[in-house]
């Protein structure tokens, strides 16, 4: 079953914090971030094993809640550039296949 | 650089022909590689996972004989779209696994399919 993301939408100017969020209704072994711009293939940002991690990569960091099953991916001091669609992807099991969620367009206006 | 190299880009097809999509490991092995499919401002759906020396794996509702997928080298997987109709038009992405990296899966460039 896909996960489902929420907000579906936001819209942030920049400098603005944002947080997206991933719930799965399976246990999971790692949850994948990854960012989209139009007519583009999806670009990798993170990933974070089961065991309730968190990364963080420049003014982009995740979080992952195994026992939730839900992840959240922050996004601080937003740029113009974090402009797009994100989407979560997850694992039931380790190497296995992964499923994307439901997506979240993110806009950054000046 | 890019890990993961798809080929072609853009591709403009008459109905009933059909389609061939290259996906290229680059500098790494790729044993285990993955089929999306995105229609417009909709997510990534998995099709399929190709394995290299034997049969792909699809995913429920993926006609197995319309999308021909060959893992024949563990640098090269294709996807085929056979007798393609408008509504295969779609954006085509394959995936796989970096070794090096760990548990990432990078993407292709992705390949723009319209039929006409």
């Amino acid at each position: 079953q896909q996960p489902v993301q929420s907000p579906q939408a936001v819209i942030l100017r920049e400098g603005e914090d944002a947080v997206i969020n991933c719930s799965s209704s399976k246990a999971l072994y790692s949850v994948h971030w990854y960012r989209q711009k139009h007519g583009e293939a999806p670009v990798f940002l993170m990933i974070l094993l089961k065991g309730g991690e968190q990364k963080g990569h420049e003014k982009i960091s995740a979080s992952f809640n195994e026992k939730k099953q839900q992840s959240s991916l922050y996004l601080t001091a937003s740029q113009l550039s974090y402009s797009g669609t994100y989407f979560c992807g997850t694992e039931i099991e380790g190497y296995q296949k992964v499923t994307f969620g439901t997506g979240t367009k993110l806009q950054v206006i000046p | 650089g890019a890990v993961v190299s798809q080929h072609p880009s853009r591709v403009i097809c008459k109905s009933g022909t059909s389609v061939k999509i290259e996906c290229r490991s680059l500098d790494f092995q790729a044993t285990t590689m993955f089929w999306y499919r995105q229609f417009p401002k909709q997510s990534l759906m998995l099709m399929a996972t190709s394995n290299e020396g034997s049969k792909a794996t699809y995913e429920q509702g993926v006609e197995k004989d319309k999308f021909l997928i060959n893992h024949a080298s563990l640098t090269l997987s294709t996807l085929t779209v056979t007798s393609a109709h408008p509504e295969d038009s779609s954006f085509y992405i394959c995936s796989a696994r970096v070794p090096v990296s760990g548990n990432t899966i990078y993407f292709g460039e992705g390949s723009w399919l319209t039929v006409v």
